[in-house]
């Protein structure tokens, strides 16, 4: 079954400092690929998508994440923190032909002043 | 308003009494989901429906149960409820594109607590 890992759970960094969030998928063919934010007391919303074509997908707020299948990655990045960034974040696969979700555990992203 | 709707909020109930969740959609779409949040574990797909007629079991379905009224109506209930279904649940709806390319909207989460 396809599984998606995110490499810690929290993560602090600070105001300015870049942001890096790990995600690994297991499949052997790509699938599909997601990350979902979760401000508090929200539901989640769409930060970005992969699905085909360019690997460097761009999303809201400044975040963007690199497709890499050499490496199972999808990896999301901001260059620079903003305090408005805390929130958690959860990578999500949709196995080619599976039309459903399979989340990771999510990381929590703190901001220091 | 909000596109995507849950009622009640919050929910503090005792073991094994029955209960409902509710979720409402205005954004016309035909699937509709169940989720259920724990720390920790990310969001686990409870049940999803690709249209008034068509049901399927997620990954977790076992003690829940689901009723699709209408395209914009998906309850969720918890028969027996038991303290390890204390959770957030989400509702979520997406509408189909092409393969991969849709996107699930959530709605702000029902949370529940079983006594």
């Amino acid at each position: 079954a396809q599984s998606v890992t995110q490499l810690g759970s929290h993560v602090s960094v600070s105001e300015g400092a870049l942001v890096l969030l790990r995600c690994n998928y297991s499949s052997s063919v790509p699938p599909y690929l997601f990350w979902y934010v979760q401000y508090p007391n929200q539901g989640l919303q769409l930060l970005l998508k992969y699905t085909t074509g360019a690997t460097l997908v761009k999303g809201i707020n400044g975040f963007e994440a690199e497709f890499k299948k050499s490496e199972t990655s999808f990896h999301l990045t901001k260059p620079s923190a903003h305090m408005s960034d805390a929130a958690e974040y959860f990578c999500a696969v949709m196995p080619q032909g599976a039309q459903k979700l399979v989340f990771g555990q999510g990381t929590r992203l703190t901001i220091n002043p | 308003d909000a596109d995507v709707t849950q009622t009640p909020r919050n929910r503090i109930t005792k073991t094994g009494k029955r209960i409902m969740l509710e979720c409402s959609q205005t954004k016309g779409h035909d699937r509709m989901y169940w989720y259920r949040q724990d720390p920790g574990l990310g969001l686990r797909l409870i049940y999803y429906s690709f249209d008034v007629k068509d049901i399927n079991k997620g990954e977790i379905s076992d003690g829940y149960s689901v009723s699709r009224q209408a395209q914009a109506k998906f309850s969720l209930s918890l028969e027996s409820a038991i303290p390890n279904q204390t959770a957030l649940y989400f509702c979520a709806t997406s509408d189909l594109a092409r393969e991969g390319q849709e996107t699930q909207y959530f709605g702000p989460g029902t949370r529940l607590l079983v006594l």
